[in-house]
């Protein structure tokens, strides 16, 4: 089973509609990072968390991780064209400075 | 921000030659570089963890003599896919971090990797 449980796997959204992805762990994580990539493209970096509770937005994107740093929600607030893409979340799980993946959100935005 | 860079883009090669592909941290030191595999629509897969001067770790499924790892210096880490094969097309991305925890990995383009 995998470690790091991420959904929905797609999603289908009216431009201008909010949406939620999350992410949970059974284990308290190191670190939660949120990427977004188009199939073929590197990863873009958009946050991460922390701490217990800790919550970061950037634009129109908002993630949380929760007091006991197991779950991670990133929240799209009037969804645009240009938020399509896959979203994967990534934890440290140990001190290893290795990433653990989730499976990953196809997101679709509907004109 | 950091930037990794990661060539080539893209490469089409024969069956049975093999194919080497760079990635470098471009203004930060890399002690760790990691390099991942992803099939379509799917997540990313860790093939193997590699330390600046020491032998890279490989993840269980992956044949170390097939996709051999380098990582020379701080910032160069190189993947060799030898004797590659059609089922070894997929698209290949190294990440480079810092030797520190809670700290971002900074991932390259990618490179896709067609074999005919």
């Amino acid at each position: 089973s995998q470690e790091l449980e991420q959904s929905p796997q797609s999603l289908i959204v009216q431009e201008g509609k909010n949406l939620t992805i999350n992410c949970t762990s059974s284990k308290t994580l190191y670190g939660l990072y949120w990427y977004k990539q188009k199939y073929g493209e590197g990863l873009i970096f958009l946050m991460m968390l922390q701490k217990g509770g800790e919550e970061k937005s950037h634009e129109k994107i908002t993630a949380k991780l929760d007091e006991k740093k197991q779950q991670s929600s990133l929240h799209i607030t009037a969804s645009q064209p240009s938020h399509a893409g896959i979203y994967l979340c990534g934890a440290d799980m140990d001190s290893n400075y290795q990433l653990i993946w989730g499976a990953g959100t196809k997101l679709i935005i509907k004109p | 921000g950091a930037v990794v860079s990661q060539h080539p883009s893209w490469v089409i090669c024969k069956s049975g030659t093999s194919v080497k592909i760079e990635c470098r941290s471009l203004d930060f030191q890399a002690t760790t570089m990691f390099w991942y595999r992803q099939f379509p629509k799917q997540s990313l897969m860790l093939m193997a963890t590699s330390n600046e001067g020491s032998k890279a770790t490989y993840e269980q499924g992956v044949e170390k003599d097939k996709f051999l790892i380098n990582h020379a210096s701080l910032t160069l880490s190189t993947l060799t896919v030898t004797s590659a094969h059609p089922e070894d097309s997929s698209f290949y991305i190294c990440s480079a971090r810092a030797d520190s925890l809670n700290t971002e990995a900074f991932f390259g383009q990618g490179t896709r990797l067609t074999v005919v």
